[in-house]
């Protein structure tokens, strides 16, 4: 059974750092190249970024281009997503979720809700 | 970027009913597309993948097709648990994007 837990999120002020993990288990975490996405309240889906099954690669969305950074620790079966120089449209409920191959996401995270505000 | 359009935005039937949903992309995705269903608190749920490959456990009445730029979701006969927002999602290129959504509700 697949799981993906995501934990960190909360309340951060504008300017502010958070980082995000997702701990997956149920699969070969190591095998499989993983994503970000995030979903703004009432909004619709904006993929992040995606990490290479060895951590190798990296592509990011533009709008988070420099400012957030995914990482992963396979020896931990933990996805990380830092986030730095937040503003109020960071506000989101962020999903990590498991490339099935080719850039589709077949499991997905129950969400962790990050808010930006002073 | 690739934009992907999603009409219409929301969708009004009864149970029984057939749906047809509609994604359509600023340029060329080959059949790169995928749709997911997201239920309200729920994450999204992948349906189909390459445009008309349904995923494990998807049932039969859900099925893709398109290539190019115009893709079609359909849902052959409403059942109570498919009124939910679906969302297109293209792997052609990065960055990937989602469409912005189509709501099925009930009429």
């Amino acid at each position: 059974q697949v799981q993906l837990v995501e934990s960190g999120g909360g309340v951060v002020q504008p300017g502010g750092s958070l980082r995000l993990s997702c701990a997956a288990s149920g699969f070969t975490f190591s095998r499989n190249a993983m994503h970000w996405v995030r979903q703004a309240p009432g909004k619709g889906l904006e993929w992040m970024a995606v990490i290479s099954y060895d951590g190798s690669n990296q592509f990011y969305a533009d709008s988070v281009e420099g400012r957030f950074t995914i990482s992963r620790d396979n020896s931990k079966n933990t996805l990380y997503l830092q986030k730095n120089s937040l503003s109020a449209e960071d506000t989101a409920v962020y999903y990590c979720a498991k490339e099935r191959e080719n850039h589709y996401f077949d499991h997905w995270g129950q969400g962790a809700l990050v808010t930006v505000s002073s | 970027e690739i934009v992907l359009t999603q009409s219409p935005a929301t969708l009004s039937l009864s149970p029984g009913e057939r749906a047809t949903l509609s994604c359509r992309a600023s340029q060329s995705v080959r059949s790169f597309l995928a749709w997911y269903q997201q239920k309200p608190g729920q994450a999204p749920r992948l349906l189909i993948y390459d445009a008309s490959n349904r995923a494990t456990g998807i049932p039969a009445r859900f099925s893709g097709s398109g290539s190019g730029t115009d893709f079609t979701l359909t849902i052959s006969s409403l059942e109570p648990e498919d009124f939910a927002v679906y969302y297109c999602q293209h792997r052609a290129n990065w960055p990937l994007t989602f469409g912005g959504g189509t709501k099925v509700e009930i009429k």
